[in-house]
C-alpha cells in the first residue's frame, strides 16, 4: 500500500515563527500537493508539485512556501506562522497518468498557531 | 469541474447496505465520478470511480445512471469502521488533479 507520511501529528506554534511541515511518500509518485482543512469550507489546495524543484500554486497560497528537492518530499513551509494559519493540513500524492489518478492522503497535521 | 449535490447526513445498520447518492446533472461527457472518504481526524481515503459502466471493487460499488446525471456509492455490508464523512467529486480525467472540490459530503453514520 502507498505510504504517505506527515512528520508531525499535532504542532502549536506561536505567531511570527517559521514552521516546516514535512511529507514523505514512498511509492515513486511524481505529483505531491498540500492542502488544508477548515470546518465549513472542505479541503483547499495551497501548492502541488508535478515533479522535482517544480512547484505550482493552488487556490490559496499566500503566506506559504514549498520545497521539493527529492522527489519523495514534499515540505511546506509558513514563513511567519499567523492565527489564521491554524488548521488541519493534509499532504497527498498521486501517479501521474490519465484513467487512474487516485489521490493518496497522508493523516494530517493538526497545527495550532498561538 | 461539474458540482455535486449530496445528503448531509445518512444512518445505516451494521451489516446492511449503504446507498449513498449524489446528483452531478451538469456533469460533462469527460468527466469521471470519484468517491472518497474520511475517518474522524485521519486523511481522505479513495474508494472508486467510474465514467460510465458501474464499477465493483474490494470496497464498493458504484453505479451510475444512463444519463450520468447521478451515481450511488454502496458498501454492501456496512460496518461500524465505515463511519465518515462520503465525498462524491466529478472531474475530467487527466485535468489538473489538485483542484478536486471535495465539498461538504455525507456524512454516514453506521449503528450496531
Amino acid at each position: 500500500d502507498v505510504k504517505v507520511t506527515q512528520s508531525s501529528r499535532y504542532l502549536v506554534k506561536r505567531t511570527g515563527e517559521k514552521v516546516f511541515l514535512e511529507c514523505v511518500q514512498d511509492m515513486d509518485h511524481e505529483n505531491m500537493f498540500w492542502y488544508r482543512q477548515d470546518p465549513g469550507l472542505g479541503l483547499r489546495l495551497i501548492y502541488f508539485s508535478y515533479d522535482v524543484k517544480m512547484k505550482e500554486k493552488g487556490d490559496i497560497p499566500e503566506g506559504y512556501s514549498v520545497s521539493r528537492e527529492k522527489k519523495e518530499r514534499f515540505s511546506l513551509i509558513l514563513e511567519s506562522a499567523s492565527t489564521n494559519q491554524t488548521s488541519m493540513y493534509l499532504c497527498a500524492s498521486s501517479i501521474s497518468g490519465t484513467g487512474n489518478e487516485k489521490l493518496f492522503f497522508g493523516s494530517g497535521t493538526q497545527l495550532s498557531v498561538l | 469541474d461539474a458540482k455535486t449535490t449530496q445528503p448531509t447526513s445518512m444512518d445505516c445498520a451494521e451489516g446492511r447496505a449503504a446507498n449513498l447518492p449524489c446528483n452531478h446533472s451538469t456533469i460533462s461527457g469527460n468527466e469521471y465520478v470519484y468517491w472518497y472518504r474520511q475517518i474522524h481526524s485521519q486523511g481522505p481515503q479513495y474508494i472508486i470511480h467510474g465514467l460510465k459502466n458501474n464499477e465493483t471493487n474490494e470496497m464498493a460499488s458504484l453505479i451510475i445512471t444512463e444519463d450520468r446525471k447521478s451515481s450511488t456509492l454502496i458498501l454492501p455490508h456496512a460496518t461500524l469502521r465505515d463511519t465518515a464523512v462520503y465525498y462524491c467529486i466529478v472531474r475530467v480525467d487527466g485535468g489538473s488533479q489538485g483542484n478536486l472540490i471535495f465539498g461538504k459530503g455525507t456524512k454516514l453514520s453506521v449503528k450496531p
